[in-house]
């Protein structure tokens, strides 16, 4: 059974930066892609990016110059820093397990979240 | 950016009835790289519907997706209690990947 565990600062003022990680246990690490998704309080799903286990990231342009997501293979986790945070990246944040490619073919979609992280921003 | 349009925003139904609902995309989602979530309440998406209407595992067979280009369904066939929640669907295919804003299916 796959299980997703983060933790991280849960209460920052703004500028600072957020710092999130994601343990994952069971099932493989290296053939996935590993995402980090936030929601607003009571609005929808915002993708922030992703990386596999090799390095390769993607991340939506929208964050992308505050946004960097490494990967610790050794421990099975991933992390998520944003930097320069204001009141507007208040929200939940979740680590999920993301796409799992065969000869570039997508075979399944993130399916596996983690618990969720509420981040509020407040001076 | 592929933006994804859901409706209606809030669909009122009986347990018993029948769901549709709608996602459409601002471009054709690549090789119908479409999934559909369930979220309650102070919990994490859930996910029923890949590749357009592939069930993922565990899933009752009275969630099913179509579609394909720009216009994907989610049809619940007879909606038990324990369906109504906010659904999302939610394109893969293309970076950056993007959800829809949800449908809130409550009970009538």
């Amino acid at each position: 059974q796959v299980q997703l565990q983060q933790w991280g600062a849960g209460l920052l003022k703004p500028s600072e930066t957020l710092s999130l990680t994601c343990a994952v246990y069971g099932g493989s690490f290296s053939g996935y892609y590993w995402n980090w998704i936030r929601q607003p309080p009571g609005k929808g799903l915002e993708w922030i990016g992703e990386m596999n286990h090799s390095g390769s990231a993607n991340y939506n342009p929208s964050l992308k110059s505050r946004v960097t997501i490494s990967i610790d293979t050794s421990k099975n986790q991933f992390s998520l820093k944003l930097s320069s945070v204001t009141a507007a990246d208040t929200a939940v944040y979740y680590c999920a397990r993301g796409k799992w490619m065969v000869r570039g073919v997508i075979i399944s979609p993130i399916d596996y979240w983690g618990q969720g992280t509420l981040v509020t921003v407040s001076s | 950016e592929s933006v994804l349009t859901q409706s209606p925003g809030t669909l009122s139904l009986s347990p018993g009835e029948r769901a549709t609902l709608s996602c459409r995309a601002s471009q054709s989602v690549t090789s119908r790289y479409l999934a559909w979530y369930q979220q309650k309440s102070g919990q994490a998406p859930r996910l029923l519907i890949h590749g357009a209407s592939n069930r993922a595992t565990g899933i009752p067979d009275r969630f099913s997706g179509s579609g394909s280009g720009t216009d994907f369904t989610l049809t619940i066939s007879r909606l038990e209690p324990e369906d109504f929640a906010v659904y999302y669907c939610h394109q893969y295919g293309s970076s950056p990947y993007t959800f829809g804003q949800g449908t809130e299916l409550e009970i009538k």
